[in-house]
């Protein structure tokens, strides 16, 4: 069975763009977070869909957003790139909540 | 607020037993997890703790206090490749739920 898979790995970005991370979660799961890990800092939470729903948001600016689709697959959009921004976001599924949360091999986001 | 404490940084010996602390607040909490995370790659599962108690799986084992808001991860017969961070996370329900990590603990294991 395949893990959390995302995509890109790696990705650099020079200030101001707009970047799409992807996330497929474990077949089965329906529930999907991302959180983003500063270098040195534990992972903090962005957000958490399931059902498509949007159930939580953590204390990110508006320029974060994300969705989720019926395959619950997921995408996390951030614009207006700030180097603040550069971290590994990370996407983790479970069944529901985060009970039991799997990560994915994350994605390293360089902000130039 | 949500705090979770762990001390950032332990060395230890080859073979040796080591315990890593976790302390947190305890209102909202419903669980206590531990995870592994190797230098550039994700966190993977250790441990879920939601009662008091020790749990115990191979060579590592997890502990936690509710009451008093502690959890410790115990790695025994430390090995090179343990050589790690070591993140507390706390499972937090505010209508919905989610991870509240610590800052992680890395440690660092020699011959």
């Amino acid at each position: 069975d395949a893990g959390v898979t995302q995509s890109p790995t790696h990705l650099i970005k020079t200030r101001g763009q707009h970047v799409t991370l992807r996330c497929s979660p474990i077949s089965g799961h329906k529930s999907v977070s991302w959180y983003q890990q500063v270098l040195g800092q534990g992972p903090q939470f962005i957000f958490q869909y399931y059902e498509k729903e949007e159930r939580g948001r953590g204390n990110f600016p508006d320029r974060f957003s994300a969705r989720q689709f019926p395959n619950y697959s997921s995408e996390l959009n951030v614009n207006a790139l700030l180097l603040g921004d550069s971290a590994l976001y990370l996407c983790a599924s479970s069944l529901g909540g985060a009970t039991e949360a799997f990560f994915g091999q994350g994605t390293r986001l360089t902000v130039v | 607020g949500q705090n979770i404490d762990q001390p950032t940084e332990m060395t230890a010996t080859e073979g040796a037993i080591v315990q890593i602390n976790c302390t947190y607040q305890t209102s909202g909490f419903n669980g206590l997890f531990w995870y592994q995370q190797h230098a550039g790659e994700a966190p993977t599962f250790l441990s879920y703790n939601v009662l008091d108690g020790l749990e115990e799986k191979g060579r590592f084992s997890s502990f936690l206090s509710r009451s008093k808001g502690y959890s410790y991860l115990l790695l025994k017969e430390l090995q090179m490749k343990d050589s790690a961070s070591y993140l507390c996370a706390g499972l937090m329900n505010t209508g919905f739920q989610k991870l509240v990590f610590g800052t992680g603990t890395r440690l660092l294991v020699s011959p």
